[in-house]
């Protein structure tokens, strides 16, 4: 079965720099949700779609915006890199109010900021 | 606030054995969700095990089982049989509201399972 696909999967930049994560939902899913996990730590909610638009929003700093697209897949732009953006990023879709209530988790891109 | 809770930084199992991974939660919601993913030194995170609150009977998928006890917010994970494979970071999980709500999920700090030989 097809599964969340995130792009890259290793990305290194440097301080101040910008970076361009992507996700792409398996399909027929329409929400995505974007988390970041850093070194040691649980993941944290940044921000949600649902069909295209913003759903819901965490501790999403004010340096990254996102935003899905018509197909559906998702894009988080970071700007302004700082090293304490170094961490995991997932992210995972589901069909909104379907039986399946799990997330589906993609295999996370790691940015390693220098 | 909702909040997750897990106060086994590690455990250690031997392997064949059972283990229990403890989760208390809270929420002022009357409806939400509780799962449990697994992260191995890979870093995907895999869905194991969902229970909703409203849900009589506790959870079971393999060898993985919930045991939720509603009135003391817990939300335990029960592994039988452990593998050499179970060794991983297992993180508790809910999602506040029903599934229509924005449906986001709160983490727990993790528990990390070491399975032995």
């Amino acid at each position: 079965a097809a599964g969340v696909i995130q792009s890259p999967r290793h990305l290194i930049k440097e301080k101040r720099e910008t970076a361009t994560l992507k996700c792409y939902p398996i399909p027929r899913h329409d929400t995505v949700y974007w988390y970041q996990q850093g070194p040691g730590q649980d993941p944290q909610f940044l921000i949600s779609f649902y069909e295209k638009m913003q759903s819901d929003k965490g501790s999403i700093p004010d340096r990254f915006s996102a935003q899905q697209f018509s197909d559906y897949h998702s894009e988080l732009n970071m700007s302004s890199l700082e090293l304490g953006d170094s961490a995991l990023y997932f992210c995972a879709s589901n069909l909104w109010g379907s039986p399946s209530y799990e997330q589906y988790f993609g295999p996370g891109t790691r940015l390693t900021v220098t | 606030a909702q909040k997750i809770t897990q106060t086994q930084p590690g455990m250690f199992v031997q392997e064949k054995e059972a283990v229990t991974l403890d989760c208390t939660y809270d929420t002022s919601d009357p409806s939400y969700g509780l799962f449990w993913y697994k992260q191995p030194s890979s870093g995907e995170m895999i869905f194991l095990i969902y229970q909703g609150s409203y849900d009589q009977q506790n959870a079971t998928e393999g060898r993985y089982s919930l045991n939720f006890q509603k009135a003391r917010k817990s939300a335990n994970l029960v592994i039988s049989a452990s593998q050499l494979g179970d060794s991983a970071m297992y993180f508790c999980a809910m999602r506040e509201g029903p599934v229509s709500n924005t449906g986001k999920l709160i983490f727990g700090q993790g528990t990390t399972l070491q399975v032995k030989p």
